[in-house]
């Protein structure tokens, strides 16, 4: 019954890294959504992205980027990694519009750069 | 952009009710109010959401104020893997789509 699926649950990178974090949804949702957590900070979206091949920027951006070439994947890419990228890493999806629709949420994906 | 106030913290007895209140005083007539909650390590996930009536799920009731300004979320008889982060959300930005988190609820549920 799993909806929301990122690809790694668990990640050790190395300063400078280029990193990869996937997000497959398979509930033909038109938005999906990558959130970073912190400890005191709560939840904070990196990117969120509406239809194949947009997107748009959150909150935190910096550092960050996206790729959506297929509705139901959302990558999330860390260029160069450094330590304060560090968090756990959240995708979400939730079909298009104004109205009731729910987020939904996969497991997560804890990075840690050394 | 509507924003939401939550306590930092509750406890509450296992078997008993645990009532969850969030403060929305600037919430407009089409947002909706969500909540979800996060158990230590998991992604969030989805308890009730509503736009102005009260609402039941299986999970837990939602009751929303006539002015809209304010919601309590009712777990009816909590139990220790109710033991959460619990985020009240209103829904903002052009088209619906950005889901803001605030720090939330921390629900200890006692034995």
């Amino acid at each position: 019954d799993v909806k929301v699926t990122q690809s790694s649950r668990y990640l050790v990178k190395r300063t400078g890294e280029k990193v990869f974090l996937e997000c497959v949804q398979d509930m033909d949702h038109e938005n999906m959504f990558w959130y970073r957590q912190d400890p005191g900070l709560g939840l904070r979206l990196i990117y969120f992205s509406y239809d194949v091949k947009m997107k748009e920027k959150g909150d935190i951006p910096e550092g960050y980027s996206v790729s959506r070439e297929k509705k139901e994947r959302f990558s999330l890419i860390l260029e160069s990694a450094s330590t304060n990228q560090t968090s756990m890493y959240l995708c979400a999806s939730s079909l298009f519009g104004s109205g009731a629709n729910v987020l939904t949420f996969g497991a997560g994906s804890r990075l840690t750069v050394l | 952009d509507a924003k939401t106030t939550q306590p930092p913290s509750m406890d509450c007895a296992e078997g008993r009710a645990a009532n969850l209140p969030c403060n929305h005083s600037t919430i407009s007539g089409n947002e909706y109010v969500y909540w979800y909650r996060q158990i230590h390590s998991q992604g969030p996930q989805y308890i009730i959401h509503g736009l102005k009536n009260n609402e039941t799920n299986e999970m837990a009731s939602l009751i929303i104020t006539e002015d809209r300004k304010s919601s309590t979320l009712i777990l009816p008889h909590a139990t220790l893997r109710d033991t959460a982060v619990y985020y009240c959300i209103v829904r903002v930005g052009n088209y619906g789509q950005n889901f803001v988190f605030g720090p939330g609820t921390r629900l200890s549920v006692l034995p």
